[in-house]
């Protein structure tokens, strides 16, 4: 599965969009982007996911750059909760096997 | 609904020992996975169930780690002669048939304490 590449950590505004970017450069093309976030003390939990388009579900938006060798996360109103370890994960679509970095800790402040 | 729960939430053992930790799916998935979490690292995969039968065990680190899924539903995570650095959050997760990764539910975790 292709890398990933993620800064370690962000910080946000309660209300504001957090736009969480992620970096797969050599991503093929039959693999997706998914992304899990993990709440402290919490096991991790599904967001997203998508190939080349951009999708949008009730927790957030994926952008996918159109030559999908990176992407970004979007939550559109970040709240404190939101504030855990959010996980780009790149994976073909056969596969089962979640292969997680170290992610981005997103801090979301009052 | 019901998620993914694990047994126990936290073990504390002592080096040597024999420890097992459960894992109850959500009803309907066949697909089971273990992970595992040393502190500041994500999840690192062991082993992936499909039904009954472990369809890929290569993330298992030696033979001192065996999981089983007798009936199909839940799963027993089994590690012999405990190390120290067994340490670490042991996540379940679950999924639907032919899901693949779309979406794994996982469960709290268990929290093993290997002393």
């Amino acid at each position: 599965d292709a890398k990933t590449t993620q800064p370690t950590s962000m910080d946000c505004a309660e209300g504001r969009a957090a736009n969480l970017p992620c970096n797969h450069s050599t991503i093929s093309g039959n693999e997706y982007v998914y992304w899990y976030r993990q709440i402290h003390s919490q096991g991790p939990q599904y967001i997203i996911h998508g190939l080349k388009n951009n999708e949008t579900n009730e927790m957030a938006s994926l952008i996918i750059t159109e030559d999908r060798k990176s992407s970004t996360l979007i939550l559109p109103h970040a709240t404190l909760r939101d504030t855990a370890v959010y996980y780009c994960i790149v994976c073909g679509g056969s596969n089962y096997k979640l292969t997680f970095g170290k992610g981005t800790l997103l801090t979301v402040n009052p | 609904g019901a998620g993914v729960s694990q047994t126990p939430s936290n073990k504390v053992t002592e080096k040597g020992k024999y420890v097992e930790l459960r894992c109850d799916p959500i009803s309907g998935h066949t697909a089971l996975y273990w992970y595992r979490q040393s502190l500041g690292q994500g999840p690192e995969f062991l082993i992936y169930f499909q039904g009954t039968g472990a369809a890929d065990d290569s993330g298992l680190p030696n033979d001192r780690f065996f999981a089983v899924r007798p009936e199909g539903s839940v799963s027993t995570l089994k590690i012999q002669r405990t190390e120290r650095g067994d340490s670490a959050v042991y996540l379940c997760a679950s999924s639907l048939p032919g899901q693949g990764v779309t979406e794994q539910f996982f469960g709290p975790g268990t929290r093993l304490t290997v002393l």
